[in-house]
């Protein structure tokens, strides 16, 4: 089945040491998002592609990086993890054509920063 | 400021009870989606409703976009344990970017 898949699932890292999460779909869709959602809240738009057109929100620290290879692929880097970066991490993909705004997302990556 | 005010955010109820959750902005959507997220996974899409006025059955689950297009509703009958989980409105608006912007969520429980 066409799908988004995260990984890792759950992902442990040090304060101050970068690390990655990985995103990868099935379905070609042109649009790729990030999420970060805290315990009990809605995820929060990080930023987005929209092919390689990379959109940044205003409110996303500086902290936060993205990189997209390729349709299929597309990782969010944190440079230096503080305690307040511990978050579920989402991956949406999104059709810009037939008219549908659904997003689908992945299953997420638990970051825990210890 | 919350562009879509979701309500309530906490709801326990036990099986067998109705339940609804209101999604409310003072902004037109294009669109508006529903999604359920269990704990530890993403949010799956539920309902997605586009016309003003319409309304959607899922099972025991029923979704309405209001005329105007500002607001929407989730009805479950017969609440089931199952149906326990985050629930999220989301909408695209009608002016601007094509981003989602959520409501805060529904955490519901149903009690066996």
């Amino acid at each position: 089945d066409a799908m988004v898949i995260q990984n890792p699932r759950y992902q442990v890292t040090q304060f101050g040491k970068p690390v990655t999460l990985s995103c990868s779909q099935t379905l070609n869709h042109n649009v790729m998002y990030w999420y970060q959602q805290k315990s009990s809240q809605a995820p929060k738009l990080l930023f987005h592609y929209y092919d390689k057109d990379f959109n940044n929100e205003a409110d996303t620290p500086d902290n936060f990086q993205s990189r997209r290879p390729n349709t299929s692929f597309c990782f969010l880097d944190i440079r230096s993890p503080g305690l307040g970066d511990a978050a579920m991490y989402l991956c949406a993909t999104r059709t810009p054509y037939g008219g549908s705004n659904e997003q689908f997302f992945g299953p997420g990556t638990r970051l825990t920063v210890l | 400021t919350q562009l879509l005010e979701q309500s309530p955010q906490f709801l326990s109820i036990q099986e067998g009870e109705n339940l609804t959750v209101y999604c409310n902005s003072s902004s037109v959507f294009s669109s508006l989606q529903w999604y359920r997220q269990e704990p530890g996974e993403g949010p799956v899409l539920l309902v997605t409703v586009v016309t003003g006025g319409e309304v959607k059955k899922l099972k025991r689950l029923t979704f309405q976009f209001g005329d105007a297009r500002k607001d929407s509703s989730l009805h479950i009958t017969a609440a089931q344990p199952g149906d326990t989980g985050l629930y999220l409105c989301a909408g695209v608006r009608a002016q601007g970017a094509q981003k989602l912007v959520f409501g805060q969520g529904t955490r519901l429980t149903i009690n066996p």
